[in-house]
């Protein structure tokens, strides 16, 4: 079973900052949070992933609190591209172990 | 361009064949993964393999093979067995430990 929970959906004006949280409140010491998203009828499409501290790349951000038990992906400026399900997962950091799907978040954004 | 290629797009089964799904990849990852994906829902683990010549049952292993005989490569059979074949089927790889996985663009497959 998968370790997150995760709203079923949000909705998000076009421009806007989304937020997307995620509980994982018994992830261990050796476990990264991992996000991902998938546009309808595509493969999923890795975004970002951490261990500790906050990682910021091209296309989100990702906040994890001190003691690791939530986060929140945050899509600066989101467009109407953006519309997707998010995935948040909690993988261990060795032996190519597979990722463990929830039924994530549907994101709509909204013009 | 690197990336994961699974083919073909399409596929349709009459009731009681066999079909392979194919899975190419050539971004040199040591590992790959099979994942079936129902409407609304999550992707659920098929089958894994880690190294050339090895592989792993995941959680819905029933009615699937598979064959890992070159790195690039990671075809997936339904046999006859698998009751319920009709899903989005999606391939992905990932070069080892901590390192994300990567994602095709998926094989949908339909009962005839």
């Amino acid at each position: 079973d998968a370790k997150t929970t995760q709203p079923p959906s949000m909705d998000c004006a076009e421009g806007r900052a989304a937020n997307l949280p995620c509980n994982h409140s018994t992830i261990s010491g050796n476990e990264y949070v991992y996000w991902y998203r998938q546009i309808h009828s595509q493969g999923p499409q890795y975004i970002i992933h951490g261990l500790k501290n906050n990682e910021t790349n091209e296309m989100a951000s990702l906040i994890i609190t001190e003691d690791r038990k939530s986060s929140t992906l945050i899509l600066p400026h989101a467009t109407l591209r953006d519309t997707a399900v998010y995935y948040c997962i909690v993988r261990v950091s060795s032996g190519n172990t597979p990722l463990v799907f929830g039924k994530g978040t549907r994101l709509s954004v909204i013009a | 361009d690197g990336g994961i290629t699974q083919s073909p797009k399409y596929l349709f089964r009459k009731e009681g064949q066999n079909v392979t799904l194919s899975c190419e990849q050539n971004l040199n990852h040591d590992a790959m993964y099979w994942y079936r994906q129902d409407p609304g829902q999550g992707l659920r683990l098929i089958y894994y393999s880690q190294i050339v010549n090895d592989f792993q049952k995941g959680d819905i292993a029933e009615g699937y093979s598979v064959s890992r005989e070159k790195k690039e490569s990671f075809p997936l059979t339904v046999t006859s067995a698998q009751k319920n074949p009709t899903a989005f089927y999606l391939c992905a790889s990932s070069m080892g430990d901590w390192q994300p996985q990567h994602f095709g663009d998926g094989t949908r497959l339909s009962i005839l």
